[in-house]
């Protein structure tokens, strides 16, 4: 049963560069059946895609973050990270690392709360 | 970008009722369409996907419906335990982007 768990700092300052790692267990991240990504959720609010990494390395990127976004694959510890450039507080939010079969999100991780704050 | 509206935001309705959610995408997406549902302080759960696939374990009071664009995520008798928020999900197959609704939170009434 595959299973994600992102890691990372809960507390980030601005113009600072966050950045979140998700363990990828019970599953090769490197497996074809998979591609993998990030999705976030502002306290109170929706859920908002982030982008996604497939195992060949192709990335796709919400063009509303894509400037400041960087999602990459590291099949040695079987983990896939995300970094996000010149935070501010409107990117508080939970942050879920998520597996992805075809068109849809099929394992979620449990989500870490990001708080951007001096 | 494909833009996805849900309606209604918020839905009150009693146990035992059958409630429908509406989702419409601004261009089609062929039938690239999930739904789940959300508890507070938990990660979403998958319940349909390819717009009317069932999830292996979910109720089969869930059902989904629609293609191009416009979807329904239909609850045909809602139980206590299906008080939650329900977001749907669209995949763009040539960009390989997603994007998700608003939202939609069923209440009780």
């Amino acid at each position: 049963q595959l299973q994600l768990q992102e890691s990372g700092p809960g507390l980030v300052k601005p113009s600072e560069t966050l950045s979140l790692t998700c363990t990828v267990s019970g599953g090769s991240i490197s497996s074809s059946s998979y591609y993998w990504g990030w999705i976030r959720q502002p306290p109170g609010k929706g859920l908002e895609w982030i982008g996604s990494i497939y195992y060949s390395g192709s990335t796709y990127y919400n063009p509303s973050l894509k400037s400041r976004v960087t999602i990459s694959v590291d099949t040695s510890k079987n983990q896939f990270s995300l970094k996000l450039s010149s935070v501010t507080a409107a990117d508080t939010a939970v942050y879920y690392c998520a597996s992805l079969s075809g068109s849809y999100v099929s394992r979620w991780g449990q989500g870490t709360l990001v708080t951007v704050s001096s | 970008d494909i833009q996805m509206t849900q309606s209604p935001s918020t839905l009150s309705a009693s146990v035992g009722d059958r409630v429908t959610i509406t989702c419409r995408a601004s261009q089609s997406i062929s039938s690239w369409l999930a739904w789940y549902q959300q508890k507070p302080g938990k990660a979403p759960k998958l319940l349909i996907y390819k717009a009317s696939s069932l999830e292996s374990g979910v109720p089969s009071r869930f059902s989904g419906s629609g293609s191009g664009t416009e979807f329904t995520l239909t609850i045909s008798s809602l139980q206590p335990d299906d008080f939650a928020t329900y977001y749907c999900q669209q995949y763009n197959s040539y960009s390989g982007m997603c994007s998700f609704g608003q939202g939609t939170k069923l209440e009780i009434k």
